[in-house]
């Protein structure tokens, strides 16, 4: 299975950009990439996803790399409701039209005021 | 918020005795998921369906069961609780798959003594 490495955590300051790594050599041509957050006590939250391209939503941005091995989630201003567990997720095709959302450690996030 | 509705939110229960957890859902979604949270192994797919009827296996399935009888209601059966199967349990809901987000319920936090 498709595995992706996060490193396991990270540390930023509020309202400055956060940039989260994410590799994932062995994604296959068909793998959507997929960014959840989960905070304490609560069930994991999307957060975005892409295929190839670039993508922004009002949350954050995916940068994908032109070989799709890697990418990076960019929170813009990190704010403390930001800090949290992420986690990189390959959605993975298994077959039919059966995805399999396949999650590892995630980062956490530590935001500091 | 996506209405995704687990019960019971907790659960104390004793080894050998079966256990039901319900996943309720409002949205018509057609993919249903069941996961557990472990400390230090992140979110583990245990089943999840892809219809009324339809289901298959996770990474994690051996000492549970599944049922979906209808589109709304995915149910996770422990045949005979262990205390292995203390853990967090989510369940998730999507559309589709591949080109789309999940949404997660808030967790059941079951513990086998």
């Amino acid at each position: 299975d498709a595995k992706t490495t996060q490193p396991n955590s990270m540390e930023s300051n509020e309202e400055e950009p956060v940039h989260l790594p994410c590799n994932h050599s062995t994604i296959s041509g068909t793998d959507y990439i997929h960014w959840y957050r989960q905070l304490p006590s609560q069930g994991p939250e999307y957060v975005i996803h892409g295929l190839t391209s670039n993508v922004n939503n009002r949350m954050a941005s995916l940068a994908i790399a032109e070989d799709r091995k890697s990418s990076t989630l960019i929170l813009h201003r990190a704010t403390l409701r930001d800090a949290a567990v992420y986690y990189c997720i390959l959605d993975k095709y298994s077959g039919g039209s059966n995805y399999k959302l396949t999650f590892g450690k995630g980062t956490l996030l530590t935001v500091n005021p | 918020d996506a209405g995704i509705t687990q019960s019971p939110r907790h659960k104390v229960t004793e080894t050998g005795t079966p256990v039901t957890l319900r996943c309720h859902q409002t949205e018509n979604h057609r993919y249903m998921y069941w996961y557990r949270q472990d400390p230090g192994h992140g979110l583990r797919l245990i089943h999840y369906s892809y219809g009324v009827k339809d289901t298959d296996k996770g990474e994690v399935s051996d000492g549970y069961s599944v049922s979906r009888s209808k589109t709304e209601d995915f149910l996770l059966t422990l045949e005979s609780a262990t205390s292995s199967q203390t853990s967090v349990y989510f369940c998730a809901i999507s559309f589709k798959q591949g080109d789309t987000e999940a949404f997660f319920g808030q967790g059941t936090r079951l513990t086998v003594v």
